[in-house]
């Protein structure tokens, strides 16, 4: 199947600097990517859609200008999370489908601490 | 919007238990539905999917899915679970390219 990979794997940060993941997609175009937040015991919670040479699309309650999202390429879209904050610590996971079926393909996920 | 609902949070089984994990959803238009695996310190992974066609589909390693339309349901089904399919399950449903995702299902299976 298709691979979708994400860096950092894992990103320890202070409290007020800015952290970016980035997500790609090996092997496939992908014009839309989407972006997840997995608390513990949780779902994944969609937390936005990224769309290639436009704006992304967030989900309500997710605020667009603390986490900056970029679909700079047909493969390649980032998150950034600015002035992040202890609460902002989870895992954050990418997908993008394949676009005949709409199968996602996600990647192995980022896991950010906040001190 | 839709939602997906996974009627159980954990399930603990012995291994060649047979396994049902239940899976609804409240979305009244054309659906695309998923089962996705995420085993301990892995990505999630593709189980099976349903598009249109049979009802009963089957997916790797032994599971099985069936959708019933009239009752919103996709649950999973595997006759007999290995030790090796303790992992978090996911049920998903994509409408409308909304993909949503249920609460997941933890198996634990007992060797």
């Amino acid at each position: 199947g298709a691979v979708v990979s994400q860096h950092p794997s894992r990103v320890i940060c202070k409290s007020g600097t800015s952290v970016k993941i980035e997500c790609r997609s090996l092997d496939f175009q992908a014009t839309t990517m989407f972006w997840y937040r997995q608390f513990p015991k949780q779902s994944l919670m969609l937390m936005a859609t990224s769309n290639e040479g436009s704006k992304a699309t967030y989900e309500q309650g997710v605020e667009k200008d603390k986490f900056l999202i970029n679909h700079a390429s047909l493969t390649l879209s980032t998150l950034t999370v600015t002035s992040a904050h202890p609460e902002d610590s989870s895992f954050y996971i990418c997908s993008a489908p394949q676009t005949l079926y709409n199968e996602q393909f996600f990647g192995p996920g980022t896991r950010l601490t906040v001190l | 919007a839709q939602s997906v609902s996974q009627h159980n949070h954990h399930v603990i089984l012995s291994e060649a238990a047979s396994l049902e994990l239940g899976c609804n959803y409240s979305y009244g238009g054309t659906v695309n539905l998923f089962w996705y695996v995420q085993y301990p310190g892995q990505h999630l992974q593709l189980l099976l999917k349903y598009f249109s066609g049979d009802p009963l589909v089957k997916g790797i390693k032994g599971f099985e899915a069936e959708f019933i339309k009239s009752k919103f349901s996709f649950n999973l089904r595997k006759p007999s679970v290995q030790w090796s399919d303790t992992a978090e399950y996911f049920c998903a449903v994509n409408a409308d390219n909304d993909m949503r995702f249920g609460a997941g299902t933890r198996l634990t299976v007992k060797p």
